[in-house]
């Protein structure tokens, strides 16, 4: 079974500019969540989506957004981008919703701002 | 005080060695304890799973959960080279609630 896969890989983009991230999970599983990972502030929760619902959303500005498809696929925007969202994007992907399930992250999206 | 503290090291142990990685935390509502193994270049991947106190063994793994003094512990025995890669813990309060996760320690198993 494939694993959770997230395009693209590798994106250098510039301030003001606004990017879009792609994450496909594994087959079958419905809940997708969005981390992002910096060395200052480690790995901080973005938001997680279920059945195209966001059920859970961490401590990020408006500027981030996300939606999940009807396929489970799911994108994360943000735009105005500032030089503090240069990160590693991690998505995860778990069948079912809530902490029982085993979430299973792709490799990330290493995003720089310039 | 951040909600979870994790020193981020470097550690370096010899092969074969004993290893001892913990957080601290400070909301006393974490139910929740897990351990995620991230290579370099890759996503994190679950270690170990925890539901309240007590401890959890698989394989040569350990993790350890005290309540009481808001810490836990992952104990690695039999290290290898293979194990090095930064460990994250992370914890939550239940139900659907989101993960807070430690910054993560950087562990090297030298041959």
């Amino acid at each position: 079974k494939a694993g959770v896969t997230q395009t693209p890989r590798y994106l250098i983009k510039t301030r003001g500019q606004q990017v879009t991230l792609s994450c496909s999970p594994i087959s079958g599983h419905r809940s997708v969540s969005w981390y992002q990972q910096t060395p200052g502030q480690g790995l901080q929760f973005l938001f997680e989506y279920f059945s195209e619902t966001q059920r859970n959303k961490g401590n990020f500005p408006g500027r981030f957004s996300g939606r999940q498809f009807s396929n489970s696929r799911s994108e994360m925007n943000v735009s105005t981008l500032e030089l503090g969202d240069s990160a590693l994007y991690l998505c995860a992907s778990s069948f079912g919703a809530g902490l029982g399930e085993t979430q299973y992250f792709g490799p990330g999206t290493r995003l720089l701002v310039l | 005080q951040k909600e979870v503290e994790q020193d981020p090291g470097p550690l370096s142990v010899p092969e074969g060695a004993i290893v001892s990685l913990n957080c601290t935390y400070s909301n006393s509502a974490f139910q929740y304890f897990m351990w995620y193994r991230q290579y370099s270049r890759k996503g994190p991947e679950l270690l170990m799973y925890t539901y309240s106190s007590g401890n959890k063994e698989d394989g040569r793994f350990t993790a350890q959960v005290d309540k009481s003094s808001k810490y836990i512990s992952l104990f690695i025995r039999d290290s290898q080279p293979s194990d090095s890669a930064t460990y994250l813990c992370a914890m939550a309060k239940g139900g659907s609630e989101k993960l807070v996760f430690g910054k993560g320690t950087k562990l090297t198993v030298n041959p």
